[in-house]
């Protein structure tokens, strides 16, 4: 049972490009969570998704930024017109209650 | 905001010394849970705590949540270079959403 797969593992953009962001859950499971990691931080909460469903987005900035999870396929973290402040690791973990989660690998933005 | 505060930020020291990391907050959690994280990875959960004053241990390492739930402490025995790594406490807050510590990066020198 493969874990949590996150790709691409290190992702470049220059300013103003578009980066998008692919988590597969754990099989069975339907709860994804989104982290943002800045250097030598912890990890702050981004959003919330069960399948086609976004639970809780407070973490999220407004603009820019956005996440879905479809009945098929992975989850999606898309960043529209990105900035230097936008690199950082974004990580996803899953989980089959809402508890104990699993973390993937994470995706590096640097942004240039 | 709910805040948790890891300290020390930084810690390094020889092989076969104790170590206590310590994690606090002024609000109650509904658990807490350690994890470790070694550079480019994912963080990888330790341990989960739920009840006031639980006390567990996972090889050399020991972790307690205190009474009121608002606190935390991973203490590892006689470390091993292999122990590097950061450790993040996070607690869970609204039953889904984690909030972490900043973390404590640990550096065991053999």
């Amino acid at each position: 049972n493969a874990g949590v797969m996150q790709n691409p593992r290190h992702l470049v953009r220059r300013r103003g490009q578009e980066a998008r962001l692919r988590c597969s859950p754990m099989k069975g499971h339907s709860h994804v969570y989104w982290y943002r990691q800045l250097p030598e931080e912890g990890l702050k909460f981004m959003v919330y998704l069960q399948k086609e469903n976004i639970i809780d987005e407070s973490g999220m900035p407004k603009e820019r930024f956005s996440a879905e999870f479809p009945k098929e396929g992975p989850s999606i973290l898309r960043i529209q017109q990105v900035v230097r402040g936008d690199s950082a690791a974004y990580f996803c973990a899953s989980s089959e209650t809402g508890y104990g989660y699993t973390f993937g690998s994470g995706t590096r933005l640097t942004v240039v | 905001t709910q805040l948790l505060e890891q300290s020390p930020q930084f810690l390094s020291i020889q092989e076969g010394e104790n170590l206590t990391v310590y994690c606090n907050s002024s609000s109650v959690f509904s658990s807490l849970q350690w994890y470790r994280q070694e550079p480019g990875e994912g963080p990888v959960l330790l341990v989960t705590v739920v009840t006031g004053g639980e006390v567990k241990k996972l090889k050399r390492l020991t972790f307690q949540f205190g009474d009121a739930r608002k606190d935390s402490s991973l203490h590892i025995t006689a470390a091993q270079p292999g122990d590097t790594g950061l450790y993040l406490c996070a607690g869970a807050w609204r039953g889904n959403k984690l909030v972490f510590g900043a973390g404590t990066i640990l550096r065991v020198k053999s």
